[in-house]
């Protein structure tokens, strides 16, 4: 079965750094690229960026840009999203997301269940 | 890209037929996505390339439009459709989103 599961929810101090990890079971990470797109509670989707593993390729959001970094494990077949320098605004929950299709950007099939990080001051 | 959905809210009854639009600042041809959030849960693909049927969803789902004006409407309302719908658009980088429509039971 494919799915993206993602590590647990966070709590974290202003100015601080949080690291998010999403697993993909049932295909190899590697073969598909991977969005993170995050969501304050009751509002819309903002996406964050995106990440080819295949050939090491990132695009970052520029609202976050310096502040978001992608990396990955392909033994642990995982991908992490590292925020730094954390600002109450921050508060959302983060998800990852497959990309489907042969191109990119392309629509995102598979989720993971998202991480709630909270940041206090 | 930016991309309005109206309405921003809903209310309907199960049964009934309901559209959601979505319009983009820009011409994207035919890349835009639906997805539907329950919620506590996160979005699920409903249709893609404006108006293909993800594996597994409902045909009471379609989808329509090209360039800037899109639709997603559900034919018959059912218990489990109630949630929020938001449009997304794969035309290029940085890919956006709506801002929602809320379905709710009337």
């Amino acid at each position: 079965q494919v799915q993206l599961v993602q590590s647990g929810a966070e709590v974290k101090k202003s100015g601080a750094s949080v690291k998010v990890s999403c697993k993909a079971s049932g295909y190899p990470v590697i073969n598909y690229a991977l969005h993170w797109v995050r969501q304050v509670p009751g509002q819309g989707l903002e996406w964050m960026g995106w990440m080819n593993i295949g050939d090491g390729d990132t695009k970052y959001s520029e609202n976050l840009q310096g502040r978001v970094a992608f990396t990955w494990d392909l033994s642990a077949n995982t991908v992490y999203m590292e925020l730094s320098s954390l600002k109450s605004e921050d508060t959302a929950i983060y998800y990852c997301a497959r990309e489907g299709g042969s191109w990119s950007p392309d629509y995102m099939d598979v989720w993971g269940q998202g991480t709630t990080v909270n940041v206090s001051s | 890209i930016q991309l309005t959905q109206s309405p921003s809210s809903l209310s309907a009854s199960v049964g009934d037929r309901v559209t959601i639009t979505c319009r983009a600042s820009q011409a994207i041809g035919s890349y835009l996505a639906w997805y539907q959030q329950t919620p506590g849960k996160a979005p699920k693909l409903l249709i893609f390339a404006a108006s293909t049927l993800q594996g597994g969803v409902s045909s009471r789902f379609s989808g329509s439009g090209s360039g800037t004006d899109f639709s997603l409407t559900i034919s018959s309302l059912q218990p489990e459709d109630f949630a929020t719908y938001f449009c997304h658009q794969l035309q290029s980088y940085p890919v956006t989103f709506g801002q929602g429509t809320r379905l709710e039971i009337k």
